[in-house]
């Protein structure tokens, strides 16, 4: 059964640093993992796709990487913002979508 | 930008009521999506429509629930028979191509159902 975790549950770091979000999940049989970011109040917003033949994505300020035989992606994040501030999902397509609980983060101005 | 909208933001319904959830998904887009967050838990797909029938479904999304694209524009979630269990957070979904977590989504901001 496929378990996706994501640790820290929140993260607070002072603004301009750069930081990384882990996302690991126990089934390597995927088809591809997205992360999203969600707003209080609001609905999910995509970030990065990366297929199962890929290795990262880039986005921006947003680096996601992808290791499917460790089971692990990472989320990084360059040069924070205040407004980077919100929880960051990641979610994994296989025979099921799994998505995981989510890192709230709060960039300190 | 277009906007996937969701109506009501905030539906309460006697258990064992029927509710119908609604979203406007962006006009060109043809892949369209239901998924819940109950309070405090993950994010969790229920369903993917396209080309008039649905495409990809997930355990939760039972006989109690439907959808439907009535018209051109709408899109729409029932749910039967209504249960306390079934209150959470609704989020719709489209995307142009693709199925769900295939192709980046647009999202609405949610349904908040509240069942009595």
């Amino acid at each position: 059964k496929q378990e996706v975790t994501q640790i820290p549950a929140a993260l607070s770091v002072p603004e301009g640093e750069n930081l990384v979000l882990n996302c690991s999940f126990t089934d390597s049989a995927i088809y591809n993992l997205q992360w999203f970011r969600q707003d209080p109040g609001k609905g999910l917003t995509s970030l990065l796709l990366i297929q199962s033949s890929q290795r990262e994505q880039t986005s921006g300020r947003l680096n996601a990487s992808l290791d499917k035989s460790s089971g692990r992606s990472t989320l990084y994040i360059a040069a924070s913002q205040p407004g980077d501030s919100a929880t960051y999902l990641c979610a994994v397509k296989g025979d099921k979508i799994i998505f995981g609980k989510g890192t709230r983060l709060h960039i300190l101005p | 930008e277009p906007e996937v909208t969701q109506t009501p933001s905030h539906q309460v319904t006697q258990m064992g009521q029927e509710v119908i959830l609604r979203c406007v998904p962006i006009s060109n887009h043809l892949y369209f999506y239901w998924y819940r967050q109950i309070l405090g838990q993950k994010v969790e797909f229920l369903v993917s429509f396209y080309n008039n029938e649905i495409s990809e479904k997930s355990e939760i999304f039972d006989d109690q629930f439907s959808v439907e694209r009535p018209d051109g524009s709408n899109f729409t979630l029932k749910i039967r028979s209504t249960k306390l269990e079934d209150s959470a957070m609704y989020f719709c979904a489209s995307s142009r191509t693709g199925g769900p977590l295939n192709q980046p989504q647009h999202f609405g901001d949610g349904t908040r159902l509240s069942i009595l």
